[in-house]
């Protein structure tokens, strides 16, 4: 099955610094890769996902890339705010309604202004 | 994005009791429902996949006849930890796909149990 691994496990930035999460995965049949913000107690949120048909995708200061060649696929935050800080998952899927997800270990990211 | 509720959330219990948590779609239908379970400071594990109508797909490791799911409706998943014990205390959630949204996976706000 899939595994889905993640590094580093906690990061540290100063506020305003640019954080990047670094995530691989094993199957190749993989064609969805989201990435979830947790805070404490609360449940995952969806911020970026994307499809195995796209190397990159940006949403204002998030911004994800995908090699297929070298199943991994990273994200990246810019212009980091105090209130980044959370636990970062990444997942990836072989897509489809009922396909489950596989989740990375997660990433606790820290900025501290 | 979907909206998913989640009750409760939060149980506290004795040991050998039953817990039932609840997980409803709620401007959706979602045939396909999972149950995840997160302990502290670590990911989340696939427990199981819903479908309604018919049984569960647990993953490999996770006892069915302890986490009985039921998914009796299209909007309605329940997973029932039976004779709970102090390990299973954890954060259970779920989650379900809106076919508006195509593969984004959205999440319950999660229950925390905790059995003494």
């Amino acid at each position: 099955g899939e595994n889905v691994e993640q590094h580093p496990s906690t990061l540290s930035v100063q506020e305003g610094d640019s954080a990047v999460i670094k995530c691989t995965y094993s199957d190749s049949a993989s064609n969805y890769f989201p990435w979830y913000k947790q805070e404490l107690g609360k449940r995952p949120q969806l911020i970026i996902d994307i499809r195995s048909n796209v190397g990159e995708k940006k949403d204002q200061r998030i911004a994800v890339t995908l090699n297929k060649t070298a199943k991994h696929f990273s994200l990246h935050i810019t212009e980091t705010q105090p209130e980044d800080s959370a636990v970062y998952f990444c997942a990836a899927s072989t897509g489809g309604y009922g396909n489950k997800l596989v989740f990375g270990a997660g990433t606790i990211l820290r900025v501290k202004s | 994005g979907a909206v998913v509720s989640q009750h409760p959330s939060r149980v506290i219990c004795k040991s050998g009791t039953s817990v039932k948590i609840e997980c409803r779609s709620l401007d959706f239908q979602a045939t396909t429902m999972f149950w995840y379970r997160q302990f502290p400071k670590q990911s989340l594990m696939l427990m199981a996949t819903s479908n309604e109508g018919s049984k569960a797909t647990y993953e490999q490791g996770v006892e069915k006849d302890k986490f009985l799911i039921n998914h009796a409706s299209l909007t309605l998943s329940t997973l029932t930890v039976t004779s709970a014990h102090p390990e299973d205390s954890s954060f259970y959630i779920c989650s379900a796909r809106d076919p508006g949204f195509g593969e984004k996976l959205f999440f319950g706000s999660g229950t925390q149990l905790s059995v003494l």
